[in-house]
């Protein structure tokens, strides 16, 4: 079975800009989390998508949105870009989600540079 | 609020050594405890998942414990190898929480051959 996959890899952007990310999950999960890794701040979760819906949402400015398609693919945007925005984003999918205690599976990440 | 403490930031031990990773939770109230590795760069890879109700997990060489009420969990590795080098990390979730993990900063392990 194929893991998580994420495109782009990297990317590297002006400020001002926007950009947007995709996930695709694990064949079967419905469950897409998007987290945000910096140096300075670690791991901090964005929000959760199960079944086309924003589940959850953690402390992110409304510039930072998302969304999950009919067949579980998410896409993040980030509009705006600040410098800070520069990090390691991280997908990862379940099948119910973390509230049913599912396992989460990541996927390798988008390095974004906001310059 | 949940803040999760790993302990120590970085470890280095020489091949073959036995290791003890070191996770704690300020809120017993979680639903599960989830340990990662992270390479450099790369993504998260689950290494082992404990439910509430149990107390410790085993693959292969590696062993988790989890004791609630104590807010704590121990990741044990055996018989290192330069290849367990990584960056591990433990996550909680509560059932309050909604769908979020959080995660400690992570332990930096290297093992020298």
């Amino acid at each position: 079975k194929a893991g998580v996959t994420q495109t782009p890899r990297y990317l590297i952007k002006t400020r001002g800009q926007q950009v947007t990310l995709s996930c695709s999950p694990i064949s079967g999960h419905r469950s897409v989390s998007w987290y945000q890794q910096t140096p300075g701040q670690g791991l901090q979760f964005l929000f959760e998508y199960f079944s086309e819906t924003q589940r959850n949402k953690g402390n992110f400015p409304g510039r930072f949105s998302g969304r999950q398609f009919s067949n579980s693919r998410s896409e993040m945007n980030v509009s705006t870009l600040e410098l800070g925005d520069s990090a390691l984003y991280l997908c990862a999918s379940s099948q119910s989600g973390a509230i049913k205690g599912d396992t989460q599976y990541f996927g390798p990440g988008t390095r974004l540079t906001v310059l | 609020k949940q803040e999760v403490t790993q302990i120590p930031a970085a470890l280095s031990v020489p091949e073959g050594e036995n290791l003890v990773l070191n996770c704690s939770f300020t809120d017993s109230a979680i639903y599960n405890l989830q340990w990662f590795r992270q390479d450099p760069g790369k993504g998260l890879t689950s290494l082992l998942l404990i439910q509430s109700s149990q107390r410790e997990q085993t693959s292969g060489r590696l062993n988790a414990s989890l004791d609630k009420s104590s807010g704590r969990s121990t990741l044990y590795i055996a018989a290192s190898q330069p290849g367990d080098s990584a960056t591990y990390l433990c996550a909680v979730y509560r059932e309050t929480s909604g769908s979020r993990l959080t995660f400690g900063e992570g332990t930096q392990l290297t093992v020298n051959p």
